[in-house]
C-alpha cells in the first residue's frame, strides 16, 4: 500500500525558513520509475508545482521560486525534504507531496497547512 | 512558463445534465494534458491524462478531448459526487508542470 505523509510546522514567521518532510511507504525512493514532487495550494486558490526529485537525485524547481527552494531525499529513511527560505504571508498554503510515475502524480499525501504570520 | 487558462471559473449545472469545461494553453502542449478533480479538504484526484485517457477507476461519464492548445473535459451526466473543482495541468515541459486556475462545478 502506497502512502505519503507530510509533516512540519503549522505556523512560521515571516522571513523564517520552512522545512517540510514527506515520509513515504509502499515504494522505494530509489525506484527508477518514480519520483516525488511538492505542490502547494493557497486557501481557495489553484495548485502550484514547486519541486521534483528523481530517483537518481536529480532535482528540478519552479522557475519563480527556484532561489528559495531546496529539495532532497534520504532513501534509507524513505523521506523527501523541502526547504523554503524567506517565508512570506503569501506562502500560506496547503503543501502536498505526491508520488510521480510516468510524469503524473498517482498518489498524494493528505497535505499540511502552513500559515505564515507574525 | 506555459500558462493554463480555464473557463468558466464557475459552472452551475443540474444533476443529470452535461458539463463542459475548457482549458487553454499559452503554447502547444501536444497531448500532454491532465485533468484533476478536487473536493474540499482532499488532495486532487487524477481523472484524465494524455488529454483523453481515463485514469484507473474513473467512470466513463468523464471524457477528455483536444490537443495543442485547446482542451475540453466533459462530464456527460452529472452525479452528486461530481460537484467539485476541476483543474487542468500541462506536463509537456515536465517536470516544469503548470496548472490552470480551476473550474468549480456547482449545483444549479
Amino acid at each position: 500500500q502506497v502512502t505519503l505523509k507530510e509533516s512540519g510546522p503549522v505556523l512560521v514567521k515571516p522571513t523564517e525558513t520552512l522545512t517540510l518532510t514527506c515520509t513515504v511507504s509502499g515504494f522505494s525512493l530509489s525506484n527508477a520509475k518514480m519520483g516525488v514532487s511538492w505542490i502547494r495550494q493557497p486557501p481557495g486558490k489553484a495548485l502550484e508545482w514547486l519541486a521534483h526529485i528523481f530517483s537518481n537525485d536529480e532535482k528540478s524547481y519552479s522557475t519563480s521560486l527556484k532561489s528559495r527552494l531546496t529539495i532532497s531525499k534520504d532513501t534509507s529513511k524513505s523521506q523527501v525534504v523541502l526547504t523554503m527560505t524567506n517565508m512570506d504571508p503569501v506562502d500560506t498554503a496547503t503543501y502536498y507531496c505526491a508520488r510521480i510515475r510516468y510524469q503524473l502524480p498517482d498518489y498524494w499525501g493528505q497535505g499540511t497547512l502552513v500559515t505564515v504570520s507574525s | 512558463e506555459i500558462v493554463m487558462t480555464q473557463s468558466p471559473a464557475t459552472l452551475s449545472v443540474s444533476p443529470g445534465e452535461r458539463a463542459t469545461l475548457s482549458c487553454r494553453a499559452s503554447q502547444s502542449v501536444s497531448s500532454n494534458l491532465a485533468w484533476y478533480q478536487q473536493k474540499p479538504g482532499q488532495a486532487p484526484r487524477l481523472l484524465i491524462y494524455g488529454a483523453s485517457t481515463r485514469a484507473t477507476g474513473i467512470p466513463a461519464r468523464f471524457s477528455g478531448s483536444g490537443s495543442g492548445t485547446e482542451f475540453t473535459l466533459t462530464i456527460s451526466s452529472l452525479q452528486s459526487e461530481d460537484f467539485a473543482v476541476y483543474y487542468c495541468q500541462q506536463y509537456n515541459n515536465w517536470p516544469l508542470v503548470t496548472f490552470g486556475g480551476g473550474t468549480k462545478v456547482e449545483i444549479k
